[in-house]
């Protein structure tokens, strides 16, 4: 079975500082790793996902994110935010098989401040 | 551009009664998901399904029900609805394959009263 465990609920920032919203996952089979975020009274829409390769992803809007399988990490990073990127961000794996279930974490809340 | 259109955005129902929440893609994707949405849970799979007629429960199926009669149409059915599934209820789907991501609903949002 797999997890994924979010470790910040809340992320506040100021506008155009970096941020980090971590995500840590566990499985004892191969996985694929995604980023989803959720904008106020929307669906999820895909951020970005690591497949396999290179360990550096980069996503729409400016995100980014590093797969580390020794760490069974896979945190997401921005530079620079702005106020659009306010939103609830989910960090979600699958296992290596076509009828896997998604698991998704508790979601990171980011805000940010003028 | 896929869709996934869930039939009501909120809704309102009594305690006891049987509620029909549904789902509709248009692209030919074979899996379908239910989730539910609680603030500080994120997202915790219901029911999901991979072909017609075929289902499997998720991590909390208890109070829940599902059909899939159509490739297109995924219902996620309430038996008795009680005051604790109220809730974000969210449907995606997506292409065969664990690596394709997933399209999401606008999400309904449901008040058992």
């Amino acid at each position: 079975a797999q997890s994924v465990t979010q470790l910040d609920s809340q992320v506040p920032v100021f506008e155009e500082a970096p941020v980090e919203l971590r995500c840590n996952y566990s499985s004892s089979v191969s996985v694929y790793l995604f980023w989803y975020v959720q904008y106020p009274n929307q669906g999820l829409q895909l951020l970005l996902k690591y497949l396999s390769g290179s360990t550096l992803v980069k996503g729409i809007n400016g995100f980014e994110a590093e797969f580390n399988k020794s760490q069974t990490s896979f945190h997401l990073r921005k530079p620079s935010v702005h106020i659009s990127d306010t939103a609830e961000y989910f960090c979600a794996v699958t296992a290596y098989s076509s009828a896997s279930k998604i698991i998704f974490g508790s979601g990171t809340r980011l805000s940010i401040r003028p | 551009d896929v869709k996934v259109t869930q039939s009501s955005r909120y809704l309102v129902k009594r305690t006891g009664e049987k509620v029909f929440l549904e789902c509709v893609q248009d692209m030919d994707h074979e899996n379908m998901f239910w989730y539910r949405q609680d603030p500080g849970l994120g997202l915790r799979l219901i029911y999901f399904s991979y072909d017609v007629k075929m289902k499997e429960k998720g991590d909390i199926p208890e109070g829940y029900s599902v059909s899939r009669e159509k490739k297109e149409r995924f219902s996620l059915i309430l038996e008795s609805a009680s005051t604790n599934q109220t809730s974000m209820y969210l449907c995606a789907s997506h292409q065969q394959g664990a690596h394709r991501q997933a399209f999401f609903g606008q999400g309904t949002r449901l008040t058992v009263v």
